[in-house]
């Protein structure tokens, strides 16, 4: 169970035109979805938080103008990345967290996505 | 906000021997330490986790340690194989938002 799924795994778009990334959560509820970026040999840098039905809640220096990030249900979240440069190609992650039983703190990450922009 | 630590960046351990990561954090108000393996090109995996209510947790052959007086946590993997070898990250969590602070990770390196 737990099941986290994003897709495109990859994706190579042009400079300057959007790309979407999807997130769902194929086997639960999430009630929460975060997304990561992570640029090679780095760590994993919290974007946003969203919460079902919610605006998201951007970390400080993410441009919320730049990455969109929808959660209009209990099992998708997107993010779309708007006028993309080559310095936005990294890999994305997503995690989903359901707390419609209890809170909880276990988050259930997916296989990323892989964005290249030429 | 929180700041997490981790030691070594690279570990490299042949076949059998253990395997020792350390992560220091810095808010005292956390309370949630998971430690994840991730493999190239793929989602991080829970593999371990803590409470801070507890000092030690153990599931086969990965264990991980926590001295809250002194802000650090430990994964140990004993009897390492070849498909242990991974980035491993260590994070922290908090608050009401329960939003994970990941540490630098560590390049673990079996040899067979």
């Amino acid at each position: 169970g737990a099941v986290v799924s994003q897709h495109p795994s990859w994706v190579i778009c042009k400079s300057g035109t959007s790309v979407k990334i999807e997130c769902r959560s194929l086997d639960f509820q999430a009630t929460t979805m975060f997304w990561y970026r992570q640029f090679p040999k780095q760590s994993l840098m919290l974007m946003a938080t969203s919460n079902e039905g919610s605006k998201a809640t951007y970390e400080q220096g993410v441009e919320k103008d730049k990455f969109l990030i929808n959660h209009a249900s209990l099992t998708l979240s997107t993010l779309t990345v708007t006028s993309a440069h080559p310095e936005d190609s990294s890999f994305y992650i997503c995690s989903a967290r359901s707390e419609l039983q209890a809170p909880t703190y276990e988050q259930y990450f997916g296989p990323g996505t892989r964005l290249t922009v030429t | 906000g929180e700041n997490v630590e981790q030691h070594p960046s690279t570990l490299s351990v042949q076949e059998g021997d253990s395997a020792v990561i350390k992560c220091t954090y810095s808010d005292s108000a956390s309370n949630y330490f998971p430690w994840y393996k991730q493999e190239l090109g793929k989602g991080p995996q829970l593999i371990i986790d803590i409470r801070s209510n507890v000092g030690e947790k153990k599931d086969q052959r990965i264990a991980v340690t926590l001295n809250k007086t002194a802000k650090h946590f430990s994964l140990h993997i004993t009897e390492t194989q070849p498909e242990d070898s991974a980035v491993y990250f260590c994070a922290a969590a908090r608050g009401s938002a329960r939003q994970l602070t990941f540490g630098s990770g560590t390049q673990l390196t079996v040899l067979p």
